[in-house]
């Protein structure tokens, strides 16, 4: 079944630009998406098809996609930005996969 | 405004049945496809299933693939997912999902299968 490996964290003071990195075999070839799941909320989708952003979601964050590693990119951190962000894609087996998940923590 | 709540959550013994209702709102629920995702307690995300808009293409994680039903009824705007046989391992929150991405979510509904 297809893997996709996420950091288990990521730390950055407020003003930084944080990565948060994708790895799955040939990812570039999938379309990635990413949600942002604080404490006790449910998943928001920040970035879909690699690098769309849905409406109400902040120009600081984006997405891109190519070989083997999806990145979602925060610029600017904010303290509300702390979070676990999630990637996700469709296998070729009809199956949805997502990432572990990474901690954003802002120092 | 777009709305989805899930019901139907609660305590269960291992071995027994639950079914999960998805009620959507602010939007046209027969032309999205649906997902159910759970979440265990302090884990990450896990796809259960996927419906189609028509319900004509339905698919499951392995986990789940013979114990669980996914369905839907346009006319009611509702989704739901049959869960049968559920084991200890089944207990997380479980939210419905609108789309082939989940662009919106549910709040969820815990359901804890315990002896």
């Amino acid at each position: 079944s297809y893997v996709l490996t996420q950091p288990p964290s990521v730390s950055m003071a407020p003003g930084q630009t944080a990565r948060i990195t994708c790895g799955g075999n040939n990812v570039g070839d999938k379309s990635v998406h990413w949600y942002q799941q604080k404490p006790g909320q449910a998943p928001v989708l920040v970035v879909y098809d690699d690098s769309d952003r849905p409406s109400g979601i902040p120009e600081r964050f984006s997405g891109s996609n190519s070989g083997n590693t999806a990145t979602l990119t925060i610029s600017r951190v904010e303290a509300g930005d702390e979070a676990d962000y999630y990637c996700q894609v469709w296998d070729s087996s009809d199956h949805v996969v997502f990432g572990g998940g990474t901690k954003l923590t802002v120092l | 405004e777009v709305q989805l709540v899930e019901s139907g959550g609660g305590s269960v013994q291992p071995g027994g049945s639950l079914r999960l209702s998805c009620a959507a709102s602010g939007f046209t629920f027969s032309s999205y496809s649906m997902n159910w995702v759970r979440q265990a307690p302090g884990k990450g995300l896990e796809w259960v299933s996927y419906i189609s808009s028509s319900s004509s293409t339905i698919y499951y994680a392995d986990s789940v693939k013979g114990r669980f039903t996914i369905s839907r009824d346009n006319a009611k705007n509702s989704l739901y997912l049959q869960m049968n046989s559920l084991r200890v391992e089944d207990t997380a929150v479980y939210y419905c999902a609108r789309g082939d991405y989940g662009d919106h979510w549910g709040q969820g509904t815990l359901v804890t299968v315990s002896s």
